[in-house]
Formats: structure tokens, sequence, C-alpha cells
């Protein structure tokens, strides 16, 4: 059974950092392309982020690009997301994605 | 960036009656390969997306078959024949042709 299932996320204060991680198992995770899709309150999906199998290709939203690197572990079938300089339309549901299958979701909350 | 529009906002459906969701492309979604680039997915009250159809008419792994899509290079529709109690929530398109993906603003399905 493919499971994603998405740690790190809680309430950060702007221009701080936070990094979240997906656990991915019951499938080859280094066979597939991975993304983060977020989704602010009461709001509709929103991609953030895609990287490639070996890692070698990423691709961000502009909102993003600067702030956020998307990278992989293939040998621990783990997905991150390091989120610098935090803004507080980044506060969202975060989604770890194979596109087919997704996570349970994070929370992220900028606030002072 | 390829921007989707969907319509209506919301539509209301008496169980055992059928829906038709639009989702209209400002550019075509077919790709060099011959692929048409979209997919649907449903947004369940509380849970994370799930994927219904992909490449705009084939159904993703254990989804129904009460649910159907068709379209040509810009404009698509999700059918949902016979609807039922557990297809509520919000139903959204997405293009994965080009970086940034985009999705679709939401359609909500309602019950009557």
């Amino acid at each position: 059974e493919v499971q994603l299932v998405e740690s790190g996320g809680g309430l950060v204060q702007p221009g701080r950092s936070m990094k979240l991680s997906c656990a991915a198992s019951g499938f080859t995770f280094s066979s597939f392309p991975m993304a983060w899709v977020r989704q602010a309150p009461t709001k509709g999906l929103e991609w953030v982020a895609t990287i490639s199998t070996s890692g070698g290709s990423t691709y961000y939203r502009d909102s993003v690009k600067g702030r956020f690197t998307i990278s992989r572990d293939n040998a621990k079938s783990t997905l991150y997301l390091q989120m610098n300089s935090l803004r507080s339309e980044d506060t969202a549901t975060y989604y770890c994605t194979r596109y087919d299958y997704w996570g349970q979701g994070v929370m992220v909350t900028v606030s002072s | 960036d390829i921007v989707l529009t969907q319509a209506p906002l919301s539509v209301s459906v008496t169980p055992g009656e059928s829906a038709s969701i639009s989702c209209r492309s400002s550019k075509s979604l077919l790709s060099s390969k011959g692929i048409t680039s979209l997919y649907w997915y449903l947004q369940k009250p509380g849970k994370s997306p799930q994927l219904l159809i992909y490449r705009m008419s084939n159904l993703a792994s254990g989804v129904p078959d009460r649910f159907s899509g068709s379209g040509s290079e810009t404009d698509f529709t999700l059918k949902i024949s016979k609807v039922e109690t557990e297809d509520v929530g919000v139903y959204y398109c997405a293009q994965f042709l080009e970086y940034p993906r985009t999705f679709g603003g939401g359609t909500k399905l309602e019950l009557k």
C-alpha cells in the first residue's frame, strides 16, 4: 500500500525557516517524480514544487523561488521541503504527492 | 501560466441523478506525444485530494466507473452518473503539461 506521511509543520514566525519531510513507503520511491502542493485555509490547491526522480531537476512556483528548496533522499525514501524567509501568505496545509497518491497534509502557520 | 477555469462554482444534485463539471484551459493541453495532460481530483470534506481521472479520460485505480472524463484540447468535462452521497466534496481539474502546474478554482458538489 502506497503511503506518504508528512511531518515538520507547526507555528513559525515571519522570516524564519521550517523544514517539512515526507516519508514514502509501499512503492519504489526513486522511480517517481514527487511534488509539494499547498492549500491555504478555505482556498484551492496550489502547486509549490516538483523534483525529478534523481533530484537533478527541480521546479518551483515563482512566489517561492529563492526561498524554498525541494530535495529528496532516495536511500531513505523521503521527500523534503526547506522553507526559508517564511511569509504570512505561506500559511497553508502542505501535501506531499506523487500526483496519483497524496499524503494527509501538514499544517504550516506563519504568524507572529 | 496556463489558466484553468471551472464551471459551475457549485452544483446541487439529487442522489441518483447525473452531474457535469466543466474545465476550460487557456492553452491546448495536448502534448507533442499525443497525450492530453488534464487531471481531475476530488477532495472530500476534511480529506486529502484523490485522483479520479488522468490524461483527460482514464479512470484512476479504484475509482467507480460512474466517473468519466472527456474533452478536446482546451475544453474538458467530468461527468458523474448516478451521484451518490460519497461523491460530495470539491472537484478540481489540473494540468501537468507545463510548469508551473496549475489547478482550477474548484467546483463544490452538494446533495439536494
